[in-house]
């Protein structure tokens, strides 16, 4: 049950992409198509983005996508604008126990 | 609309013991899996405990079993986490949310209720 490894922060100006990744092992990420990003505001409840790897929940403007490689995920945002700047959190099913693991959380700052 | 509504939350003494509650409404409780998901302070999130849909399977994070307790009653639509011997790590913004068992992701959470453990 360890936690996915995220970078801790990333940053972009306003139009850039930028993208952020979650690194799991095969018995996590690498072993299902079943990872989620949740997007959390400063003292909001999280929001789910993306699941099931690459799929955008009705609502989720097309701007996210999601991808995955081997025991990696990546949150791609494009066209970054200023209320996308949040924490971002990957997670995966992890098999045993019907467990569930979450990445440490990434800040993305929108310069 | 769907929504969960957690309560319970409060400040207690190491050692003690809390119970929250999550009123769920706007969808089927009883089709659901149900999770609790904790966020420390300026932390990040991590998985507490599912439930299935009839309360018949229940799973933990190493962390809080023997300790903490999950169930539901699908009559009233609730969600409970009854936690024992709290200790201070286990001060948190805990929240209630309703799982798509079918790839594991949380499609709603609740506002979350902020438990402290401290003396």
């Amino acid at each position: 049950q360890s936690a996915l490894t995220q970078p801790p922060s990333a940053s972009g100006s306003p139009g850039q992409s930028v993208t952020i990744s979650c690194t799991g092992t095969s018995s996590d990420v690498g072993g299902y198509n079943y990872v989620s990003w949740y997007q959390q505001h400063p003292g909001k409840a999280p929001k789910l983005m993306i699941y099931e790897v690459t799929k955008r929940p009705s609502g989720v403007p097309d701007r996210f996508s999601g991808s995955k490689s081997g025991n990696t995920a990546s949150l791609t945002v494009s066209g970054l604008q200023a209320e996308d700047e949040a924490d971002y959190y990957c997670s995966s099913y992890a098999g045993s126990n019907r467990s569930v693991v979450f990445g440490g959380g990434t800040k993305l700052t929108v310069l | 609309e769907v929504q969960l509504v957690e309560s319970g939350g409060g400040l207690v003494q190491p050692g003690g013991s809390l119970r929250l509650s999550c009123a769920a409404s706007g969808f089927t409780f009883s089709s659901y899996w149900m999770s609790w998901v904790r966020q420390a302070p300026g932390k990040g999130l991590e998985w507490v405990a599912n439930i299935e849909q009839d309360g018949s399977e229940k799973y933990y994070v190493d962390s809080v079993k023997g300790r903490f307790t999950i169930s539901r009653d699908n009559a009233k639509n609730s969600l409970y986490l009854q936690m024992n011997s709290l200790r201070a790590e286990d001060t948190a913004v805990y929240y209630c949310a309703r799982v798509h068992s079918s790839s594991w992701y949380v499609g709603y959470w609740g506002q979350g209720t902020l438990v402290t453990v401290s003396s």
